[in-house]
C-alpha cells in the first residue's frame, strides 16, 4: 500500500465552486509533488515543494493554487476550474532532490477530478 | 524530438514470452532513470530503478547504456498480472524535474 495519501478519491465539481485536494506522507520526505494525468497519457508535472518551499511551477494557471503548509502535507486549492481540467491528480513524494534511490518518487493513488 | 521516448506499443504476447521495452533519453546530464508499471485507473508504480552496471530483480532485468543515453527493460516468463502500462522515468541531477516516457502498455494474454 502507498504510504501517500491522498483525499478526496473522487470529487466532482461545479466551474464556480472552491474546492481543495489534499495530501500526507510520514516517510520524512523533504520534496513533494502534484502531477496531473489524462487518460493514456503520463503523468505531467505541475508544482514542487521542497522543504516547504515552492520549488516549480511548470506555468499552471492561476486557477490551481498549491500550498504546502508543512513538510508532512500538500494542499491544492481549486477554483474556477473548467471541465477540460477533469483528470487524475497525482500526489507524490521523495527524499529530496539527490540522486539514486533517494530520488525515487512515490505517488498516492490520486483524486479523480470531474469538472462540470 | 521528445526528451524521454519510449517504443509506442502495445504489445500482445502469449504467457511465458520474453518481452523487452526501450528508451531513449535525450538530455545527458540525466542522472536518475526508473522503470515505473501503472495499472488502468491506479497511480504509477516503481517497477525498478536503473543503474548503470545493469540490475535484475526476478524475471526483470534493466538496463542502462548512458554512452547511447538508452534505457531498457527485459520481462521474462511473461505473466498475465505484468499486463499493464509501462512508464520509462528520468530524472536531473539534484534537481526535481521529472520527465516520464508516453509508456508502452502490455497485454499477456493466456
Amino acid at each position: 500500500d502507498t504510504e501517500v495519501t491522498q483525499t478526496p478519491k473522487h470529487l466532482v465539481m461545479g466551474m464556480t465552486n472552491k474546492k481543495s485536494l489534499k495530501c500526507e506522507q510520514h516517510m520524512g520526505h523533504r520534496a513533494m509533488y502534484w502531477y496531473k494525468q489524462k487518460a493514456k497519457k503520463p503523468p505531467e508535472l505541475m508544482f514542487v515543494y521542497s522543504y516547504e518551499k515552492l520549488s516549480i511551477n511548470e506555468s499552471v494557471p492561476s486557477r490551481f493554487s498549491p500550498e504546502c503548509p508543512n513538510s508532512s502535507l500538500l494542499n491544492l486549492h481549486l477554483h474556477a476550474l473548467q471541465p477540460e481540467d477533469s483528470a487524475l491528480y497525482l500526489c507524490a513524494s521523495s527524499q529530496g532532490g539527490s540522486t539514486g534511490a533517494g530520488n525515487t518518487i512515490y505517488f498516492g493513488e490520486g483524486s479523480w477530478l470531474t469538472v462540470v | 524530438r521528445k526528451e524521454v521516448e519510449q517504443d509506442p506499443g502495445p504489445f500482445n504476447v502469449p504467457e511465458g514470452a520474453t518481452v523487452a521495452f526501450n528508451c531513449t533519453y535525450s538530455n545527458s546530464a540525466s542522472q536518475s532513470f526508473f522503470w515505473y508499471r501503472q495499472d488502468c485507473r491506479k497511480e504509477p508504480k516503481l517497477l525498478m530503478s536503473v543503474y548503470s552496471s545493469g540490475n535484475e530483480d526476478g524475471r526483470f532485468t534493466a538496463q542502462l547504456n548512458r554512452a547511447s543515453q538508452y534505457i531498457s527493460l527485459l520481462i521474462r516468463d511473461s505473466k498475465l498480472s505484468d499486463s499493464a502500462t509501462y512508464l520509462c522515468v528520468v530524472r536531473g541531477r539534484g534537481g526535481f524535474k521529472t520527465i516520464f516516457g508516453a509508456g508502452t502498455r502490455l497485454f499477456v494474454k493466456a
